[in-house]
């Protein structure tokens, strides 16, 4: 079983739609991020989040430590939100600065 | 312009020919790391710096060497590349360990 856990592997869309990314994990912490990759393979850093909410323009992410588990919410989703959403936490082990991830979710948004 | 460099974007190689993948950053950030993605397997973590001269293994570091001579550059070097590196690299690197990772655009290797 993985460290971290991300569903759904893939998930199609109309536009408007409101989405929702989940990320489990089984390790210790010490914060979760949120990525988002797009088509052409650059990756870029959306949330950052030890505890709590953190809100950006349409995106919301959401951690609950207690139960080891984070969502990323999309609102009013559009066809450029399409990319592959990858969940990655900072482990909390001793004497490692370690990043694990998930395998990614696929979103496709449909004009 | 802040950013995270890669050189080359895209090798084609052979098995046992030694190469090097640069990665510089201009954002004098002390944590820098290196990690593969695969098809199936996401990112996973190769080596990763703290600072000059501080280097050590992340879940996936056979077959390859790392060196973080100067804050800036952290190469990563395939010694005798064998096709199960054949991936897409990633450099990236933060002010500190705790603090947000940006990107490079990504190393696309291939190893016949």
């Amino acid at each position: 079983k993985n460290e971290v856990e991300q569903s759904p592997q893939n998930l199609t869309a109309q536009e408007g739609e409101f989405i929702t990314i989940n990320c489990s994990y089984s390790v210790g912490i010490s914060a979760l991020h949120w990525l988002q990759q797009h088509p052409g393979g650059g990756i870029v850093s959306l949330f950052m989040l030890s505890s709590g909410k953190k809100k950006h323009g349409r995106l919301i992410a959401t951690i609950n430590i207690q139960e080891k588990h984070s969502s990323l919410h999309i609102t009013a989703s559009h066809p450029r939100d399409s990319a592959v959403y990858i969940c990655a936490v900072r482990s909390l082990a001793s004497g490692t600065y370690k990043y694990i991830f998930g395998t990614g979710t696929r979103l496709k948004v449909l004009a | 312009e802040a950013q995270v460099t890669q050189n080359p974007r895209y090798l084609i190689t052979v098995t046992g020919k030694k190469l090097t993948v640069t990665c510089s950053q201009n954002m004098n950030h002390e944590y820098m790391s290196w990690y593969r993605q695969d098809p199936g397997l996401g990112l996973r973590q190769i080596y990763y710096s703290m600072n000059v001269e501080v280097t050590d293994k992340g879940d996936v570091p056979e077959g390859y060497k790392v060196s973080r001579k100067e804050k800036r550059n952290f190469p990563l070097i395939l010694e005798s590349p064998s096709p199960n590196q054949t991936s897409l690299y990633f450099c990236a690197s933060s002010l500190g360990y705790t603090d947000t990772q940006y990107f490079g655009p990504g190393t696309r290797l291939t190893v016949l």
